[in-house]
């Protein structure tokens, strides 16, 4: 069964460096999401991307944050200068249509130091 | 302005027995509704999507949908140890986005 995988599992990183999370939608999907989950809430909407633009994105997808389908079948989400705060884990997601069913990824454990 | 809520856990069910969890939601615009399976340090699991009010049933699972009280439930029938886990309601928000709930903790006891 087709589904979204992530690398890395685990990103330390140190405050104020860069990471790049990178995602593989399942092939015939033609949305892309990215959630977060701080530690012990609840799961919140980043961004979502459809026919290489951005379609939505949340309050807390700011001038730090971009994303990118660099080639046919990666997605990934950047983070210029690390905060604290983006400590948490980051799920990437696709759909077959905008209102259809999401699956998720594993999930990319992110530890800003 | 919380857009979906879910009725606080955590909810600790005997083996066999019937587990019923609630959410409503803020936005009448919404059509497409999920729950969402997520297991201690894992991913949100798909378990079911309705789109349509009444109920709509999966083996053990059942979700029901009335728009009109802006409610959505699951019941898990029988439920096994294996069940216990966090039950996540999503709502799509506009046209590309869920809206999750907070999660509601659900303990079988064997």
């Amino acid at each position: 069964e087709p589904e979204v995988t992530q690398t890395p599992s685990h990103q330390v990183t140190q405050m104020g460096q860069e990471v790049i999370l990178r995602c593989v939608p399942i092939s015939n999907h033609l949305y892309f999401y990215w959630y977060r989950q701080i530690l012990g809430q609840k799961v919140e909407f980043l961004v979502s991307f459809y026919n290489n633009e951005i379609s939505e994105k949340s309050e807390i997808f700011d001038d730090q944050f971009s994303v990118e389908r660099p080639d046919g079948s990666n997605f990934t989400l950047k983070i210029r200068s690390t905060k604290l705060e983006d400590s948490a884990m980051y799920f990437c997601a696709s759909s077959a249509a905008n209102t259809d069913t999401q699956y998720f990824g594993p999930g990319t454990r992110l530890t800003v130091l | 302005q919380k857009e979906v809520e879910q009725n606080s856990g955590p909810l600790s069910v005997p083996e066999g027995a019937i587990a019923s969890l609630n959410c409503t939601y803020s936005d009448r615009g919404s059509q497409s509704f999920f729950w969402y399976r997520q297991y201690s340090g894992k991913s949100p699991e798909l378990i079911m999507f309705i789109y349509s009010n009444g109920d709509k049933e999966d083996g053990r699972f059942t979700a029901q949908l009335n728009k009109a009280s802006q409610y959505v439930s699951l019941l898990i029938r029988d439920s096994q140890p294996s069940d216990s886990a966090t039950y996540l309601c999503a709502v799509n928000i506009g046209d590309y986005k869920l809206s999750f709930g907070a999660g509601t903790t659900v303990t079988v006891r064997a």
